[in-house]
């Protein structure tokens, strides 16, 4: 099984609501990502996660904030985002957190931000 | 991690090879040239990579020139599945932060009937 799944596919949302999205892995790997892909942008690395602990925080706005409660579960809470948080949220994992890991990809959450 | 030039879109015919460049003329000795691609509402797909050997695998070959500042990704049968946005990563191999992909704009491969 390499498949990683996200949860919601699609997100509306207000400024002042509070949501989670959610990532879930089993190929035992120990390292996972967010990343944010605006429209017709590459994605972008938000946060890294290697043995459920924080590793990079790409100076991302507190209002994300992401969560790590077990190697096969990566949460990120949204509250009080913009308009301008409207992307596709991307999350991946890989073996490891090393150069020749390979990162699988889920589908990612299209998130819009009324 | 180096910086990488890619033309914005190419166009192959279905059945053909499609050969997808790569600038990374500043990159460096323990960098490493990845490339993934991105189906139109998928997350990314790694397709290869390679330090300064040519490699070839089932999806692909990657082709570094001995300079290390180019190389060209081949698809050798492109089919209308191969249509996707390919990007060309390059990533520091040790140290701190090895774990970061960082893409660039990459190539939108258009494959035709």
């Amino acid at each position: 099984d390499t498949e990683v799944t996200q949860t919601p596919k699609h997100l509306v949302m207000g400024m002042t609501n509070k949501k989670s999205l959610k990532c879930e892995q089993h190929m035992g790997h120990r390292a996972m990502y967010w990343y944010k892909q605006k429209a017709k942008k590459p994605p972008e690395l938000m946060f890294v996660y290697s043995y459920e602990k924080l590793s990079i925080n790409e100076s991302v706005p507190s209002r994300f904030s992401p969560e790590c409660p077990n190697s096969s579960l990566l949460n990120l809470h949204l509250h009080a985002l913009q308009p301008e948080d409207s992307a596709l949220y991307l999350c991946a994992s890989s073996q490891e957190e090393r150069i020749y890991n390979e990162q699988f990809f889920g589908p990612g959450t299209r998130l819009t931000v009324l | 991690d180096a910086k990488t030039t890619q033309p914005t879109s190419m166009d192959c015919a279905e059945g053909r090879a499609a050969n997808l460049p790569c600038n990374h003329s500043t990159i460096s000795g323990n960098e490493y040239v990845y490339w993934y691609r991105q189906i139109h509402s998928q997350g990314p797909q790694y397709i290869i990579h390679g330090l300064k050997n040519n490699e070839t695998n089932e999806m692909a070959s990657l082709i570094i020139t001995e300079d290390r500042k180019s190389s060209t990704l081949i698809l050798p049968h492109a089919t209308l599945r191969d249509t996707a946005v390919y990007y060309c990563i390059v990533r520091v191999a040790r140290g701190i932060n090895t774990g970061k992909l960082i893409f660039g704009q990459g190539t939108t491969l258009q494959v035709k009937p």
